[in-house]
């Protein structure tokens, strides 16, 4: 079974920071990788998709990057509002989900 | 718009059964894999359970293989999952999700499912 790994598990910014996020895949998995925003109480939202592909309606300073088993997500200015766990998920062709442990982003 | 709500949750004894339920509206449910993902308190997010459009594919995590039972009606744009055999370890907010290809992309609100004597 594929592992994901992220670091940090958690970070505290400032406001206008840029903010980087690493997830890594215990095999090659291509681009199969995706990133979540979760809010507390909420349910998660899709921001990326197939590693770097932006979801629709999601601002562009959020982005994604990498392949094979390593990857990276970035949030260009940190804001209030992005104050959230990230989760990354890779999927397989049936396809089932792996998530990885999250990163919890404070200011 | 799309909207999927869950119901069924609550609290249960450790051994019994339950089954949660998704409701689909504002797409062609028929037409969509749907999945089951969990988040027990103050944790991460555990993806359960696959399903492919038509019904005709499933799919499990190994910790609720052989006891959980994922299933749709695509008359009555209804997602369920039937849990046998529940554990403490089971307590938890179920999601039902709407895929795209590999990626969740519309969730429901979530029910919770709390299993204890």
């Amino acid at each position: 079974d594929i592992q994901m790994t992220q670091s940090p598990s958690s970070l505290s910014a400032s406001v206008g920071d840029r903010v980087t996020i690493t997830c890594q895949a215990s095999q090659d998995i291509t681009n199969y990788l995706n990133w979540y925003q979760q809010k507390p109480g909420k349910a998660p939202k899709l921001l990326i998709y197939d590693a770097s592909n932006l979801e629709t309606g999601v601002p562009s300073k959020f982005g994604g990057s990498g392949s094979g088993t390593d990857f990276s997500f970035t949030i260009s200015s940190l804001q209030p509002e992005d104050i959230a766990t990230y989760y990354c998920q890779h999927y397989d062709n049936l396809p089932r989900f792996t998530f990885g442990p999250g990163t919890t982003v404070d200011i | 718009q799309v909207q999927l709500v869950e119901s069924g949750g609550g609290v249960v004894q450790p051994g019994r059964s339950l089954r949660v339920s998704c409701a689909a509206s504002g797409f062609s449910f028929s037409n969509y894999g749907m999945h089951w993902v969990r988040q027990a308190p103050g944790k991460g997010l555990e993806w359960v359970a696959g399903i492919w459009y038509d019904g005709t594919n499933k799919y499990y995590a190994d910790s609720v293989k052989g006891r959980f039972t994922i299933s749709r009606d695509n008359s009555k744009n209804t997602l369920y999952l039937q849990m046998n055999t529940l554990r403490a370890e089971d307590t938890a907010v179920y999601y039902c999700a709407r895929v795209r290809g590999g990626s969740a992309v519309y969730w429901g609100q979530g029910t919770l499912v709390t299993v204890s004597s």
